[in-house]
């Protein structure tokens, strides 16, 4: 069964610290993989989105990685900021199945001043 | 709007009424998708569209739930007979394409309540 984990469940760090979350997938076969940031009560917004040939992207302070061979990603935050607290989110899409998203259940970050 | 908008943001209903929530997407975009969230827990796919052409309901998760796109543009998601386990966050998010390496953009979803 294609499945997306993530770790840990729930982060606290203090603010200026980074930090990095981690994402294990089995979906097969790959096509990408995209994480986004979730706020309390708001919908998800895209940060990265890899392909198979890519082993690393970076938007602003976020900075993704993914190996393909493992079936693994990261996503590293640099000098974080009270803005980043949100729920960081994995998604693995299926390629031979057009428009299968495969979420997973999330981090929740919580960076305190 | 730029963006997704979903209505209403909140609903409450008791147990066996129906309910209608709405998405209007990015305008032109072709792809529409429905996700239930709980509270916790990462969106649960229910069904995609592209254009008024329903192309996937694989993850409705009874036949009380239906979704429609008449016209291409805004959908609804109605829930008839409404159950406690149906509360959840309804979330909706269009892509410019049907090509599968877009990115999706999402409403803020409605939090729906049964009591």
């Amino acid at each position: 069964k294609n499945q997306v984990e993530q770790s840990p469940q729930s982060l606290i760090i203090l603010e200026g610290k980074n930090c990095t979350l981690q994402c294990n997938y089995t979906v097969s076969p790959f096509s990408n993989l995209r994480w986004y940031k979730q706020d309390t009560g708001r919908g998800p917004v895209s940060l990265t989105i890899m392909t198979f040939s890519e082993n690393t992207k970076s938007n602003g302070r976020y900075t993704a990685t993914l190996d393909a061979d493992t079936k693994q990603s990261s996503l590293h935050i640099t000098a974080s900021q009270l803005s980043d607290s949100a729920s960081y989110i994995c998604v693995v899409t299926e390629a031979n199945y057009g428009q299968n998203f495969v979420f997973g259940p999330g981090t929740r970050l919580s960076v305190l001043p | 709007g730029a963006g997704v908008s979903q209505s209403p943001r909140y609903k409450v209903a008791k147990r066996g009424q129906d309910v209608a929530l709405r998405c209007d997407p990015i305008s032109g975009h072709v792809s529409l998708f429905w996700y239930q969230q709980a509270l916790g827990q990462g969106p649960e796919f229910l069904t995609y569209f592209q254009n008024e052409a329903q192309l996937d309901k694989s993850g409705l998760p009874s036949d009380r739930f239906f979704a429609e796109r008449p016209e291409g543009s805004v959908s609804t998601l109605k829930i008839q007979r409404t159950q406690k386990e149906d509360s959840a966050v309804y979330l909706c998010a269009s892509s410019l394409g049907p090509l599968s390496n877009q990115p999706q953009h999402f409403g803020d979803g409605t939090r729906l309540s049964i009591l």
